[in-house]
Formats: structure tokens, C-alpha cells, sequence
């Protein structure tokens, strides 16, 4: 089975652009969850889609958004970039919605704001 | 509040060396589950294990073990005779499961480097 991928893998974008991210998950994986990682906050969590529908949130702006599509595939947005949003941005795919799922991550999208 | 502490920013050993990372989470749930992922220079993230709260029982497999302590609010990971490959960082992750709210969010902690020289 193809594991969880994401495009792009790199992405150089200036202060004020947006930026859409992709995420196709696992085959039969429903539920899809997105992190951002940097080295001064670490793993954060974004958001999760479940079902088309975003079943929880983490704490940020608004300008961070997404939507999961019928196929389960997910796209996550960033507008008015800021140089703080440079990151590795995580997808995660699992089969279904609890805390018992066991997420499986994709290789990342690395995102450099000048 | 940093609900998953994972002391340890760096440990450096020798290959064939054991090596013991320690993680302790904070949770007033009942029931939760607990994870370990290894991230290698890479960058994806490998889950290695789940636990859930109703089970103590330690795990082995292969070179690696996890110790469970309730009491203790721990979930350690040991690497038994550490190959160069070993070399990444590791993170330990709490997903809560009382309530919907927080379901789907991993919680990580601030990972673990490893590194294994020959």
C-alpha cells in the first residue's frame, strides 16, 4: 500500500503570498490530521478532517485553513504569509476518527517564507 | 501547558550500546493513548508503537522494548544494542480520548535526538 503523500516537498514563497498544501492519504484512510513543525515550538497540531467535515482545531490564527475532499484527500491553506510560518507542515492519515487511530505521517512540506 | 515532557534533548552513544529515552505525559483522562514516533534527518515521521491507558504490559520488539508506569506517568523507550541506523529523533506523543474535542490531536513532546556512532 502507498504510504501518505504530500505535494509540494519544498516551497519558497515571499511575506504576503498564500500557499496551498496537498495531502493524498493512506488507501482507505478516512481521517486526516495536519502539523506544523518548527524548531523553537516543535510538533503542533493544526487541524483534523474527518469525513469531509474538520473535527478539531489547534490554536491558530485564521489564517490557516483547510478542507478534506470526498476522496479523503486534504488541502491545507496559508494566506498572508508571515516569515513565522516557515515549517515543515506534517500530514497525518488514519483510518477512521478517535483518539485510538494511529496516525501515519507523510514525508513533509518544507515551506521557507522570505 | 506542556502536557508530554520529554527530558532528554540529546543523547550520544556508541553503537551497541543500550539506550533509554524517557517520556512523561499529564492527563486527567481516563482513557488516552500513548505513542512513540522516530523522525529520521528525512523528515517523516515512523510510528513505532501505540499503548493505550488500560494496559500496563510492557512491549518488545526486536531491539526495541517500552516500559508503562501509570504510576508514574511514564512511557519509556529502550533501544537494546544501537545501530548507526537508530540515529534520528524520537517522539513521544499523548492522544487523549475523553472527550471528542480532542480526539485526532497527537500531542507530542519536544523529541529526543539519538545519536549512534561506530
Amino acid at each position: 500500500k502507498a504510504g501518505v503523500t504530500q505535494t509540494p516537498r519544498y516551497l519558497i514563497k515571499t511575506r504576503g503570498q498564500q500557499v496551498t498544501l496537498s495531502c493524498s492519504p493512506i488507501s482507505g484512510h478516512r481521517s486526516v490530521s495536519w502539523y506544523q513543525q518548527t524548531p523553537g515550538q516543535g510538533l503542533q497540531f493544526l487541524f483534523e478532517y474527518f469525513s469531509e467535515t474538520q473535527r478539531n482545531k489547534g490554536n491558530f490564527p485564521g489564517r490557516f485553513s483547510g478542507r478534506q475532499f470526498s476522496n479523503s484527500r486534504s488541502e491545507m491553506n496559508v494566506s498572508t504569509l508571515e516569515l513565522g510560518d516557515s515549517a515543515l507542515y506534517l500530514c497525518a492519515s488514519s483510518l477512521g476518527w478517535g483518539a485510538q487511530e494511529t496516525q501515519y505521517f507523510g514525508p513533509g512540506t518544507r515551506l521557507l517564507v522570505l | 501547558a506542556q502536557k508530554v515532557t520529554q527530558a532528554q534533548t540529546e543523547i550520544s552513544v556508541v553503537e551497541k550500546e543500550d539506550v533509554t529515552l524517557d517520556c512523561v505525559y499529564e492527563t486527567r483522562d481516563t482513557t488516552y493513548y500513548l505513542f512513540w514516533y522516530k523522525q529520521p534527518p528525512s523528515g517523516e515521521l515512523v510510528f513505532l508503537i501505540r499503548r493505550n491507558s488500560f494496559d500496563e504490559q510492557n512491549e518488545i520488539s526486536g531491539r526495541y522494548s517500552w516500559n508503562f508506569q501509570k504510576s508514574t506517568s511514564s512511557f519509556n523507550f529502550t533501544i537494546t544494542a544501537s545501530q548507526v541506523v537508530d540515529s534520528a529523533v524520537y517522539f513521544c506523543a499523548l492522544s487523549e480520548g475523553d472527550r471528542t474535542d480532542s480526539w485526532g490531536k497527537l500531542q507530542f513532546g519536544a523529541g529526543t535526538q539519538v545519536v549512534v556512532t561506530p
